[in-house]
């Protein structure tokens, strides 16, 4: 079965741009989950996803929103970047909302010049 | 804010030795908690997860939880090399399993 794939995987911006990162979650899984994780602040929960629907945040700003298709593929966007968005972004998938077993995604290194 | 908090380590034990990982959390309605192992430059993997006080065994891992002192371990039993990582404990708030906080993590060298 194939895991949790994220694209891309490294990603240069520049302050002031958008970026879109996307999340497959493994085949069934129905929930995706969204995570910051820098060397300060660790890992931070942004937001879960689950039949389309929000069903969590995290307390970031409004620059950071997502969304999930029909098929449980997940984008987050991250607007009008800054310097401090400078992170690995994680996404997780797990079967259905309140699942407890999350597996994570590769990542995406995003870096902000 | 809820909190989770650990020892950031460096811990090092040798190899065969116990080691042990500990936690707390200051949500006291958190239901859920979890250890992840994330190696250098790698993604978090779930370990285990425990969700009742006492212990919980899988293979070399055993989770620790006692609600009553908000607190949360985990042993790793005759550790090797390859268990060198930063370990990860993660907190279910109350109301929702999903929402997890994590803590900053402790990085763990198992000296051969």
């Amino acid at each position: 079965k194939a895991g949790v794939t994220q694209t891309p995987r490294y990603l240069i911006k520049t302050r002031g741009q958008q970026v879109t990162l996307s999340c497959s979650p493994i085949s069934g899984h129905r929930s995706v989950s969204w995570y910051q994780q820098t060397p300060g602040q660790g890992l931070q929960f942004l937001f879960e996803y689950f039949s389309e629907t929000q069903r969590n945040k995290g307390n970031f700003p409004g620059r950071f929103s997502g969304r999930q298709f029909s098929n449980s593929r997940s984008e987050m966007n991250v607007s009008t970047l800054e310097l401090g968005d400078s992170a690995l972004y994680l996404c997780a998938s797990s079967r259905w909302t309140g699942d407890n077993e999350q597996f994570f995604g590769p990542g995406t290194r995003l870096t902000v010049l | 804010q809820k909190e989770v908090e650990q020892n950031s380590g460096p811990l090092s034990v040798p190899e065969g030795a116990i080691a042990s990982l500990n936690c707390t959390y200051s949500d006291r309605g958190s239901q859920s908690f979890f250890w992840y192992r994330q190696y250098s430059g790698k993604s978090p993997e779930l370990i285990m997860f425990i969700y009742s006080n006492g212990d919980k065994e899988d293979g070399r891992f055993t989770a620790q939880l006692n609600k009553a002192s908000q607190y949360v371990s985990l042993l790793i039993r005759d550790s090797q090399p390859s268990d060198s990582a930063t370990y990860l404990c993660a907190v279910g708030s109350s109301g929702s399993a999903r929402q997890l906080t994590f803590g900053s993590g402790t990085q763990l060298t198992v000296l051969p």
